[in-house]
């Protein structure tokens, strides 16, 4: 069974420039929950998708938005990309019920200059 | 304002030592979820605790769920180099909205 997959691993934008970022969940898994991670703030939730709908959001600026499509894949997008957007984004899948467990991609490792 | 606590922040031991990690917090929690993230890598989910009071055993390491679910410790038996790594713990409250905490980094010097 594949699991969750992220791309690009790695990408580096200029100040200004946009970003688009892909998750693949593990078959069978509607639900697809974006973080942001860097070395100050740690784990940080930015929003969470299920079957298309954005069901939960964290506390980040609305140049952060995301869509999920029918097959439970999802982007994330990041407009106007700032020197402080520079971090790991990890999505992660999961059945989207209660105590359901999450799993992880590998992340994208975003470097702003 | 972090919804989970995590003790301590930094871990630096010996090979063959024992360790506890601590995930506290104020509010109760449905399920809770330990994770190991390596540098450049997602968080590989260990272990999920539901019960209040359950503890739960993967080889060497054990984890407890607080009896009112609000606090869970993960205790590491004889520590190898390559038990090495970010750990996260993470509760669900919402349905599926995880809150993570501030992680404890652990270094096994061999």
């Amino acid at each position: 069974k594949a699991g969750v997959t992220q791309t690009p691993r790695y990408l580096i934008k200029t100040r200004g420039q946009q970003v688009t970022l892909s998750c693949s969940p593990i078959s069978g898994h509607r639900s697809v929950s974006w973080y942001q991670q860097t070395p100050g703030q740690g784990l940080q939730f930015l929003f969470e998708y299920f079957s298309e709908t954005q069901r939960n959001k964290g506390n980040f600026p609305g140049r952060f938005s995301g869509r999920q499509f029918s097959n439970s894949r999802s982007e994330m997008n990041v407009s106007t990309l700032e020197l402080g957007d520079s971090a790991l984004y990890l999505c992660a899948s999961s059945l989207g019920t209660s105590d359901t467990e999450a799993f992880f991609g590998q992340g994208t490792r975003l470097t702003v200059v | 304002t972090q919804l989970l606590e995590q003790s301590p922040q930094f871990l630096s031991i010996q090979e063959g030592e024992n360790l506890t990690v601590y995930c506290n917090s104020s509010s109760v929690f449905s399920s809770l979820q330990w994770y190991r993230q390596e540098p450049g890598e997602g968080p590989v989910l260990l272990v999920t605790v539901v019960t209040g009071g359950e503890v739960k055993k993967l080889k060497r390491l054990t984890f407890q769920f607080g009896d009112a679910r609000k606090d869970s410790s993960l205790h590491i038996t004889a520590a190898q180099p390559g038990d090495t790594g970010l750990y996260l713990c993470a509760g669900d409250r919402t349905g599926n909205q995880f809150y993570f905490g501030t992680g404890t980094s652990l270094t096994v010097i061999p």
